[in-house]
C-alpha cells in the first residue's frame, strides 16, 4: 500500500479564493508529481519535481504553482480559483524514474470552484 | 496527438465474459504499466512490463507487451463486477523524464 496522502479530499470554494492542496509521502521518494484529471478522462501532468528546490512544468499548462521545500511535501497552490479549475488533482511520487519504476498515487483531491 | 491510444474507450459486459483492451502507440517504450482507477480514487498499479513479448499474469488478468515494445494488451477472463473501473496504460520512453498516460478504457461489468 502506498504511503502518499492528499488533503483535502473534497473541497468546494468560491471564485477568487486562494487554495492550497497538500500532498505528503513517507516513502522517501525523490520525484513527485501533480496530475489533473477530469472525470473519466486521461491524466495530464501539470507539475513535477526531482527533489528539494526543484520544480518543473508538466505537459499541460496550469495556472497553479508548486513548491518543494521538503522531500516529503509537495503542495499545489491556486492563487485565485476559477470555475475552469474544477477538476480532480492527483499527487504521485516515485524514485527517480527509470525503467520499471512504479509511480504511487494519492487518493486525489476533488476541487469544485463555484 | 495522443501518445498512447487505448481501445475501446468504453466497454460494458456481462459477468463471466472475457474481454481484451488495447494500448497502442507509434513510439517505442522502455517499460509500460497498467493501472486501474475506481471512481473518486487515485490509480493503482496492476503490473509493469519491461521486455518485448513479455507476458504477465495476475489472477484472471493477463498482460502482454508487444514484441516491438510499442503496444500492450490486457485480457480479463471471466470478468466480475469488482473488475469495474477505468483501466489506464502508462509508458516510459527511454530518455524521457515522465510517464505518459493513455486515454483510458472504462469497463463496466454487469452482474
Amino acid at each position: 500500500e502506498a504511503d502518499i496522502y492528499q488533503t483535502p479530499r473534497y473541497l468546494v470554494i468560491g471564485t477568487g479564493k486562494k487554495i492550497t492542496l497538500e500532498c505528503s509521502q513517507t516513502m522517501g521518494h525523490d520525484k513527485m508529481y501533480w496530475y489533473q484529471q477530469d472525470p473519466g478522462m486521461e491524466l495530464h501532468l501539470i507539475h513535477y519535481s526531482y527533489g528539494v528546490n526543484s520544480t518543473e512544468k508538466g505537459d499541460l499548462s496550469s495556472e497553479s504553482t508548486v513548491s518543494r521545500i521538503r522531500t516529503e511535501h509537495f503542495p499545489l497552490t491556486l492563487e485565485s480559483a476559477r470555475p475552469s479549475h474544477t477538476s480532480q488533482y492527483l499527487c504521485a511520487s516515485s524514485h527517480l524514474l527509470s525503467s520499471g519504476n512504479t509511480i504511487y498515487f494519492g487518493e486525489g483531491s476533488w476541487l469544485t470552484v463555484v | 496527438t495522443q501518445l498512447l491510444e487505448q481501445s475501446p474507450q468504453f466497454l460494458s459486459i456481462q459477468e463471466g465474459e472475457n474481454l481484451t483492451v488495447y494500448c497502442n502507440s507509434s513510439s517505442v517504450f522502455s517499460s509500460l504499466q497498467w493501472y486501474r482507477q475506481e471512481p473518486g480514487e487515485g490509480p493503482v498499479l496492476l503490473v509493469t512490463v519491461v521486455t518485448g513479448g513479455e507476458v504477465k499474469k495476475l489472477k484472471r488478468l493477463t498482460f502482454q507487451f508487444g514484441d516491438a515494445r510499442k503496444d500492450s494488451s490486457l485480457h480479463i477472463t471471466a470478468a466480475q463486477p469488482g473488475d469495474t473501473g477505468l483501466y489506464l496504460c502508462a509508458a516510459h520512453r527511454t530518455g524521457a523524464n515522465n510517464l505518459f498516460f493513455g486515454t483510458g478504457t472504462r469497463l463496466t461489468v454487469i452482474p
